[in-house]
């Protein structure tokens, strides 16, 4: 049974500093693996997907690398901003394509 | 193109009560998807439907839960009689195909029972 596990819970950092989010994961038959953000009050925001052949993918600021081997999956976020704050999620696609969800990092950005 | 809509954005609603959530998919989008997250734990696969079938139901807790996705377009989630144990954030989604480019999410609707 797939488990995706997130750590840290929660992160405050302040601002202009580089972070990397960690995501576990216990079964590496995985068809791919993405990466959401949620702010307060509002729904989920896929920000990176990687497929399971891939390695990394790249947005902006961010980078998110996939190692299947091992389980893990990093989210890389350059020179932090007040406007990252926010609550990260990483969700694991098995071959039935459910997604299997960490419980999140919270993230604060701080001025 | 607009994105997944959900409705209500909140409902608060006595235990015994029935409640219909909805979910509009981003157009021509086949796959819709609902998820469910309770307070403090991750959040759960309910049901997967492919145009108007239930391709996977294996995540919807019990009985009292319904799906319907009428003509393949919205999707209804009517959870009747409501308990307590059933507030949180339910969530719908949609892709175009089988999640292999990813899904796009609705803002969730947020269900208290009191």
């Amino acid at each position: 049974k797939q488990e995706v596990t997130q750590i840290p819970a929660a992160l405050s950092v302040p601002e202009g500093e580089n972070l990397v989010l960690n995501c576990s994961f216990t079964d590496s038959a995985i068809y791919n693996l993405q990466w959401f953000r949620q702010d307060p009050g509002k729904g989920l925001t896929s920000l990176l997907l990687i497929q399971s052949s891939q390695r990394e993918q790249t947005s902006g600021r961010l980078n998110a690398s996939l190692d299947k081997s091992s389980g893990r999956s990093t989210l890389y976020i350059a020179a932090s901003q007040p406007g990252d704050s926010a609550t990260y999620l990483c969700a694991v696609a098995g071959n039935n394509r459910k997604l299997i969800w960490g419980l999140g990092t919270s993230l604060a950005v701080n001025p | 193109e607009a994105g997944v809509t959900q409705f209500p954005s909140h409902s608060v609603i006595e235990k015994g009560q029935t409640v219909t959530l909805r979910c509009d998919p981003i157009s021509g989008h086949d796959n819709l998807y609902w998820y469910r997250r309770v307070m403090g734990k991750e959040i759960k696969f309910l049901l997967h439907f492919v145009k108007e079938s239930k391709q996977d139901e294996s995540g919807m807790p019990n009985n009292r839960f319904l799906a319907e996705r009428t003509g393949g377009t919205y999707s209804t989630l009517k959870v009747q009689p409501a308990e307590l144990e059933d507030s949180g954030v339910y969530f719908c989604a949609s892709s175009q195909d089988l999640g292999g480019y990813g899904y796009t999410f609705g803002s969730g609707t947020r269900l208290t029972v009191v």
